[in-house]
């Protein structure tokens, strides 16, 4: 079954120092994965995005993620957090349909991230 | 462009009662797709739409429906409401399924 894992309910780190959400995956075939945030009462905004290509992926507001396939991993990184960071991630990997065409996007639970001044 | 807008916003709704909330994608995107998110649940899968068709289902009861129009908005509705359907249903949209999604800001629904 295909199934997104984010193992940290909560993720802490203090303002300027690297931080890390780790996320881990299953399934069939090759993965499309996705980095979104969402602040409160907001809808999800998206961060980046690994499709095919470098293992190593830049997305917006400095983040990036680094894509493992031996470990199908797939973990958000900042080298220096910001306080206006701290906010609710969620890892998701796209589902193929048996056309190879969907919309279907399988969500971890979610990781909130809080950053200290 | 303008985002994904969703209306309405809040919803407070009656167990028994049906609700329509309505999506309009970014211009040019034709693929809609419907999440519920809940505490306890998470983001789940409705379905998807794409050219007016469905082309995705999630594991949600057939209370659950929805459609897309010839101009891509799309509209889902939730037939004898009940306390659990309490949520916040997102909408997104994507030039197709190869792309990422774009999120509205969603319609929290409360049924009393």
């Amino acid at each position: 079954a295909q199934s997104v894992a984010q193992p940290e309910d909560q993720v802490n780190v203090a303002e300027g120092n690297p931080l890390t959400v780790k996320c881990t995956y299953s399934v069939s075939g090759n993965p499309y994965l996705f980095w979104y945030v969402q602040y409160p009462n907001r809808g999800l905004q998206f961060l980046l995005k690994y499709i095919t290509g470098d293992n190593l992926v830049k997305g917006s507001y400095g983040f990036e993620a680094e894509f493992n396939k031996s470990q199908t991993s797939f973990h958000l990184k900042k080298p220096s957090a910001l306080v206006s960071d701290s906010a609710l991630y969620f890892c998701a990997v796209r589902v193929p349909g048996a056309s190879g065409n969907t919309g279907k996007l399988i969500f971890g639970q979610g990781t909130t991230l809080q950053v200290k001044p | 462009k303008a985002g994904v807008t969703q209306t309405p916003r809040y919803l407070i709704k009656t167990r028994g009662q049906q609700v329509t909330l309505s999506c309009s994608p970014i211009s040019g995107h034709r693929s809609v797709s419907w999440y519920q998110q809940t505490p306890g649940q998470g983001l789940q899968f409705l379905f998807e739409y794409f050219s007016e068709t469905q082309r995705n289902k999630g594991n949600f009861p057939g209370r659950f429906s929805g459609r897309q129009f010839s101009n891509s908005r799309s509209e889902m509705n939730v037939s004898t409401l009940e306390l659990g359907d309490s949520a916040l249903y997102l909408c997104a949209s994507s030039p197709d399924s190869y792309y990422e999604q774009y999120f509205g800001p969603g319609t929290r629904l409360t049924v009393t």
